[in-house]
């Protein structure tokens, strides 16, 4: 069936060091994408968007890339630092702004 | 403070009661959507509002759910009869209509005894 997955549940990094967080979808159809920040207790938060129409997207700090071809979303965090440490989900909007959440991957940064 | 308020912030009832979940969008949003989430895991879309349209229930995982959201500002969430399995933070989140980001509150942590 369709789904949002990510193909690592816990990610360890080094403060300092870059990290990438990989997702995977399957419906070519999906137009819009989001990663969302989840810290203990607290909602999600938006970091970035994507539309189906660019392949790159930079922030503060941070890039989203999406590979049409392969169905693959990557959120690139640079310079990590130890407020970085939190649950980060990938989205996708399929239909009618009906957001599909993938499981997410925690993301922890050693010092 | 101009983010989504949720209240109570932590909910813990007995097998069988009801519940009611409240949300505060940020002021101007047309659109608002429940979500569940089970430890550990992702977002469940629940129901979604936007305007004065039909709201979008088909995330409802029971007739035991439900909601009613007043105009464009405050929703209820409201379960009857809860269940165990019906333990999970519930969150609402907002945006300026459907096409934008939905800023998300900080959820109704509900456990069932």
């Amino acid at each position: 069936g369709e789904s949002v997955g990510l193909h690592l549940p816990t990610l360890s990094v080094q403060e300092g060091d870059n990290s990438i967080i990989n997702c995977a979808y399957s419906n070519s159809a999906s137009d819009y994408f989001i990663w969302y920040k989840q810290e203990s207790g607290k909602g999600p938060q938006f970091i970035i968007d994507i539309r189906s129409n660019m392949d790159k997207r930079q922030g503060q700090r941070v890039t989203v890339l999406l590979n049409k071809t392969v169905k693959h979303l990557s959120l690139q965090i640079a310079a990590t630092q130890p407020g970085d440490s939190a649950v980060y989900f990938c989205a996708e909007k399929r239909g009618a702004q009906k957001l599909v959440f993938g499981q997410g991957t925690r993301l922890t940064i050693n010092p | 403070g101009a983010g989504v308020s949720q209240s109570p912030s932590n909910k813990v009832t007995e097998k069988g009661k009801d519940v009611e979940l409240r949300c505060d969008p940020i002021s101007g949003h047309t659109a608002l959507y429940w979500y569940r989430q089970r430890l550990g895991q992702g977002l469940e879309f629940l129901i979604y509002f936007q305007g004065n349209s039909a709201p979008d229930k088909s995330g409802l995982p029971s007739d035991r759910f439900s909601a009613e959201r007043t105009g464009e500002s405050v929703s209820t969430l409201t379960i009857q009869r809860t269940q165990q399995e019906d333990s999970a933070v519930y969150l609402c989140a907002s945006s300026w209509d459907g096409n934008q980001p939905q800023h998300f509150g900080d959820g109704t942590r509900l456990s069932i005894l």
